[in-house]
């Protein structure tokens, strides 16, 4: 099975602007979540989302979104990106079976810069 | 917060075990402890978890203390691609929608 992708895997972006990141999780995997990592605060969870709905929110602003498709690929959208939201943003998918939630397994990761 | 607390660091000697430990005093009956490792600025790698029995793979072994305060990760014969940060984490399995939640984990460096 392939892993879980995520693109763009590098992406430099100015102060302002907004950006949009994208995961695939592994085939058949029906629950996506999103995490962020800098040096200052290490990983940090953002959302995750199971059958195109947010289960669960970390503690971030509302800058920070996302949302989940029918094929279970999701996206985060960062608006008005400010320096510190340089990070590496991961992502990670699972196959919740019920009530019981399986092991995540992430990908490789999307570093971003702003500038 | 981590529920778990971990040495900064190590060091092992390649093809020697390494072994990690990680302190989980108050867990919760319900929650499995998991170990991810990072290698430089890639995404955590799931390694093994458990319950409350010993958990083996083709990786490694977890070795988890009968009263589950605290739990060691055994890589049985260390290489040089094993150095990398190693995350103990608690998590509820049944009945959640928890997130991960990392602590700072341990750096284990493996030297030649």
């Amino acid at each position: 099975k392939a892993g879980v992708t995520q693109t763009p895997r590098y992406l430099i972006k100015t102060r302002g602007q907004q950006v949009t990141l994208s995961c695939s999780p592994i085939s058949g995997h029906r629950s996506v979540s999103w995490y962020q990592q800098t040096p200052g605060q290490g990983l940090q969870f953002l959302f995750e989302y199971f059958s195109e709905t947010q289960r669960n929110k970390g503690n971030f602003p509302g800058r920070f979104s996302g949302r989940q498709f029918s094929n279970s690929r999701s996206e985060m959208n960062v608006s008005t990106l400010e320096l510190g939201d340089s990070a590496l943003y991961l992502c990670a998918s699972s196959n919740p079976m019920g009530q019981i939630e399986e092991t995540q397994y992430f990908g490789p990761g999307t570093r971003l810069l702003v500038l | 917060d981590a529920k778990t607390t971990q040495p900064p660091s190590m060091d092992c000697a390649e093809g020697r075990a390494a072994n990690l430990p990680c302190n989980h005093s108050t867990i919760s009956g319900n929650e499995y402890v998991y170990w991810y490792r990072q290698i430089h600025s890639q995404g955590p790698q799931y390694i093994i978890h458990g319950l409350k029995n010993n958990e083996t793979n083709e990786m490694a072994s977890l070795i988890i203390t009968e009263d589950r305060k605290s739990s060691t990760l055994i890589l049985p014969h260390a290489t040089l691609r094993d150095t990398a940060v190693y995350y103990c984490i608690v998590r509820v399995e049944v009945g959640g929608n928890t997130p991960l939640v990392f602590g700072k984990g341990t750096r284990l460096s493996v030297i030649a």
